[in-house]
């Protein structure tokens, strides 16, 4: 079974601090992406990566950045983290059906 | 871009019963539907999913019916359990454009009452 992987289950974060999510997928998948999900908005596209070095705007890109330096792992960088990035943050692969990871919830204080 | 519309937000159904969740979209190119299912503390699970060459798609007790013509497919979860509450989502893909093109509804909060 595929598989994504996200490093942190939970995390708080000052305002201002700059923030790493990691995610890494183990099925040599080209396609990655980050999404944000909150209640009653679903899932909203942030970035996403076709391939190793290459990304793309999502729906929602402000405030955020991503990084691929390799192909099985899609880091996504707060680079000032605000309040309003306080949410559930989803990472999938695959081209047809993504697999996502379990989540991170962050909370930013 | 594509839009997708998923009713109802919030769904409770006894035990037994049979389940409806409905989604539309807006891009008539939109080929590929699939469904997720979110557990407490989990990320979504792709359940089902359906492409626009069929018209239904049955696995044991859920099935999924497209309408291209309506622009709207669904979700048919027959004989609820309680493992089966959970939030649902929508999605639709369409084919041009980059990998980027699955859009998500808004999800479904299924209760399923013992």
């Amino acid at each position: 079974d595929v598989k994504v992987t996200q490093s942190s289950r939970y995390l708080v974060k000052r305002t201002g601090e700059k923030v790493f999510l990691e995610c890494v997928q183990d099925m040599d998948h080209e396609n990655m992406f980050w999404y944000r999900q909150d209640p009653g908005l679903g899932l909203r596209l942030i970035y996403f990566s076709y391939d190793v070095k290459m990304k793309e705007k999502g729906d929602i890109p402000e405030g955020y950045s991503v990084s691929r330096e390799k192909k099985e792992r899609f880091s996504l960088i707060l680079e000032s983290a605000s309040t309003n990035q306080t949410s559930m943050y989803l990472c999938g692969s695959g081209a047809g059906g993504y697999t996502f990871g379990s989540g991170t919830r962050l909370t930013v204080v | 871009g594509e839009n997708v519309e998923q009713h109802p937000s919030t769904l409770s159904v006894q035990e037994g019963d049979s389940a409806v969740i409905k989604c539309t979209y807006s891009d008539s190119a939109s080929n590929y539907f699939p469904w997720y299912k979110q557990e407490l503390g989990k990320g979504p699970q792709l359940i089902i999913d359906i492409r626009s060459n069929v018209g239904e798609k049955k696995d044991q007790r859920i099935a999924v019916t497209l309408n291209k013509t309506a622009k709207h497919f669904s979700l048919h979860i027959t004989e609820t359990q309680p493992e089966d509450s959970a939030v649902y989502f929508c999605a639709a893909r369409a084919p041009s454009g980059s990998a980027r093109q699955l859009t998500f509804g808004s999800g479904t909060q299924l209760t399923v009452l013992p």
